[in-house]
């Protein structure tokens, strides 16, 4: 139980386009979730936390114009990269917290920008 | 302030022998204690959690925990490694009150030697 599925897994765009990922918790309501950026070789950094019905918390040093968070719905979750460019190529990583027991990942989507 | 560490960037071990990872905090109290492992290009697996109770924890693929209050450590160990468990280790600590972040350490990176 308590699985998010997050799609795509990989992606491919050109530079100024912009992509959407979605994060879906299959059997469970994910009040909070969590979006996470990881370069490669490096640790998971938080990006923002979205709570469902509200407007998502940035961290700083996060551009909310260009990481679009909305979690509309308690099982739905979604990061759109707007105006993509390279330097927005990462790795992607979405998680909900679990009542009580922990959190639980997404498998991340790989965004190249070309 | 809060934080993870794990003191070593990357660790090479003969298969079959035994591993040790390590992972301090910083925290204001005892938090939710995790580890994740993380194959290439993957995303993230839970390896096992501490919430309270025994400080020794067992985990899956054979790893195991233990928690320090004292050291503020909660080191990974599994006594023989195989092949298969080449990949990233993550430690994480998250609130046990509220639905706040989860803090990442900065990763190990184990190898192992056939």
């Amino acid at each position: 139980g308590a699985v998010v599925s997050q799609h795509p897994s990989r992606v491919i765009c050109k530079s100024g386009t912009s992509v959407k990922i979605e994060c879906r918790s299959l059997d469970f309501q994910a009040t909070t979730m969590f979006w996470y950026r990881q370069f490669p070789k490096q640790s998971l950094m938080l990006m923002a936390t979205s709570n469902e019905g509200s407007k998502a918390t940035y961290e700083q040093g996060v551009e909310k114009d260009k990481f679009l968070i909305n979690h509309a719905s308690l099982t739905l979750s979604t990061l759109t990269v707007t105006s993509a460019h390279p330097e927005d190529s990462s790795f992607y990583i979405c998680s909900a917290r679990l009542t009580g027991n922990g959190y639980t990942f997404g498998s991340g989507t790989r965004l190249t920008v070309v | 302030a809060q934080s993870v560490t794990q003191p070593d960037i990357h660790i090479t071990v003969s298969e079959g022998a035994s591993l040790e990872l390590r992972c301090n905090y910083s925290y204001g109290a005892t938090p939710y204690l995790f580890w994740y492992v993380q194959s290439p290009g993957q995303g993230l697996q839970l390896l096992l959690k501490y919430f309270s109770g025994d400080t020794l924890v067992q985990g899956i693929k054979g790893f195991e925990a233990e928690f320090k209050r004292s050291q503020s450590s909660f080191n990974l160990r599994k006594p023989s490694v195989h092949w298969s468990d080449a990949a990233e280790y993550f430690c994480a600590v998250g609130p046990k009150t509220s639905y706040d972040k989860v803090i990442f350490g900065p990763g190990t990176s184990l190898s192992v030697i056939p």
